[in-house]
């Protein structure tokens, strides 16, 4: 079965700290890779995508696939990056599903 | 306004009542979705429609069901079998419904059953 593990419910850092969200799957093939952000009082949010390879908000990500992992990072983090993170595979059966992981809250402290 | 629109914000209901959530897309997006969100246990998939007239189960779907009459609504009904229907439900659309798109969010209706 398809499954996404993010280990951490919560991770709490200082302004400036840096962060890394951590993301592992299991999955056969070269599933496309997401990370979703849900700010308080937001909808829940494209923040990058594997494929395209662009850094958001000064966070990137990077696939390993032989760790099958899509760990989530940004070098200096910021009070406004306190939010709800999620990692998303796409399903590996081309039906547009993504499966979530549980999520993971950051909470950046001043 | 382009976007993808749920109402109502909240909905309170009594246990043994069914009740219907609505979705409504502008993006003229083929696939939408509806997902449970639990604290502690991330999306969940309840069901799908990748095109109109057809809507396939995800992970979820007891005690729910759906329609797609059109390609801009998708309706979810939490059905009186559903054993614990109070939860932050969220509608979704993509563009096509195969490949890997950027799925866009409605801001949800959180429900409550008493």
């Amino acid at each position: 079965a398809q499954r996404v593990t993010q280990p951490e419910k919560l991770l709490s850092v200082f302004k400036g700290a840096p962060v890394e969200l951590k993301c592992n799957y299991s999955y056969s093939g070269s599933p496309e890779l997401f990370w979703y952000v849900q700010y308080s009082r937001q909808r829940l949010q494209l923040l990058l995508r594997h494929i395209s390879r662009e850094s958001i908000k000064g966070f990137t990500a990077d696939l390993n696939k032989g760790e099958t992992s899509f760990h989530l990072k940004k070098p200096f983090a910021q009070e406004e990056d306190s939010a709800m993170y999620y990692c998303a595979p796409g399903d590996s059966g081309n039906t547009g599903k993504l499966i979530f992981g549980q999520g993971t809250t950051l909470q950046v402290k001043p | 306004d382009g976007g993808i629109t749920q109402s109502p914000k909240y909905l309170f209901r009594k246990e043994g009542q069914n009740v219907t959530l609505s979705c409504e897309q502008n993006l003229n997006h083929d696939a939408m979705y509806w997902y449970r969100q639990d604290p502690g246990q991330g999306l969940r998939l309840i069901y799908y429609s990748q095109i109109v007239n057809d809507f396939q189960k995800g992970d979820i779907a007891e005690g729910y069901s759906v329609s797609r009459e059109k390609k801009e609504s998708f309706p979810l009904t939490v059905t009186s079998a559903q054993k614990n229907p109070t939860a932050f439900y969220l509608c979704a659309s993509t563009p096509r419904g195969g490949g890997s798109y950027e799925q866009y969010f409605g801001p949800g209706t959180r429900l409550t059953v008493t």
